[in-house]
């Protein structure tokens, strides 16, 4: 079956700093890999995807790459904000489970100013 | 573009009770999930509607869970009776169908379900 693992956390940083946050995983098929965020007090959102092997998604200064020999998607940042702060959730979704997200188990990322 | 809407947005109950959610997509879409979040894990998928046909409800716990689609368009589902380990986040997304199948998942604001 599928499965998503995430690096434990909460994961607490200062202003500036770099973030990485690990995501491996395991599927049947050819997984898409999607990373989404969930901010304090507000519902999931997408927050960047890649579909096939060494695709590099971005959005908000976030990266992720699809590493098929590793099978992995971890996300980077090179300068967090105060306003990161958030639940970030690492997911797939293969053609065999027609649209369905398999999920992670969440990182708490917290930055202080 | 109005977003998922689901009520309520928060819930507590007594055990053995019933619960009821409900979830209106966004226009056009034709793909709904429900998704149940417990704290501290991912969401994980109770059941999925292509208009108003089931998809996948295989880990829906059908004794005491269930769901509809009337008409294709709002959902509501319903837990009877409810148990302590039901307590959670339940979440209701949707997408538009494509070419390549359903599309990106928008999601709502959840509804947090309490069982005392």
């Amino acid at each position: 079956g599928n499965s998503v693992t995430q690096m434990e956390g909460p994961v607490t940083l200062s202003e500036e700093a770099f973030l990485t946050i690990n995501c491996t995983y395991t599927a049947t098929g050819y997984p898409s890999l999607f990373w989404y965020v969930q901010y304090p007090g507000e519902g999931l959102q997408l927050l960047l995807k890649a579909t096939k092997a060494d695709d590099k998604g971005s959005n908000k200064g976030f990266e992720a790459t699809y590493r098929k020999e590793t099978t992995s998607f971890h996300l980077e940042k090179g300068s967090v904000q105060v306003s990161d702060s958030a639940v970030y959730f690492c997911a797939l979704s293969t053609g065999t489970s027609y649209g369905k997200l398999t999920f992670g188990q969440g990182t708490i990322l917290t930055v202080h100013p | 573009e109005a977003g998922v809407a689901q009520s309520p947005r928060y819930k507590i109950i007594e055990k053995r009770q019933s619960v009821a959610f409900w979830c209106n997509p966004i226009s056009g879409h034709a793909t709904l999930y429900w998704y149940q979040q417990i704290l501290g894990q991912g969401p994980k998928l109770l059941i999925q509607f292509q208009n108003n046909g089931v998809v996948d409800d295989s880990q829906l716990p059908k004794d005491r869970f269930s769901a509809e689609r009337l008409k294709g368009v709002d959902s509501t589902l319903k837990i009877q009776p409810a148990k302590l380990e039901d307590s959670a986040v339940y979440l209701c997304a949707s997408s538009l169908e494509t070419s390549g199948g359903p599309g990106e998942q928008f999601f709502g604001p959840g509804t947090r379900l309490t069982v005392l």
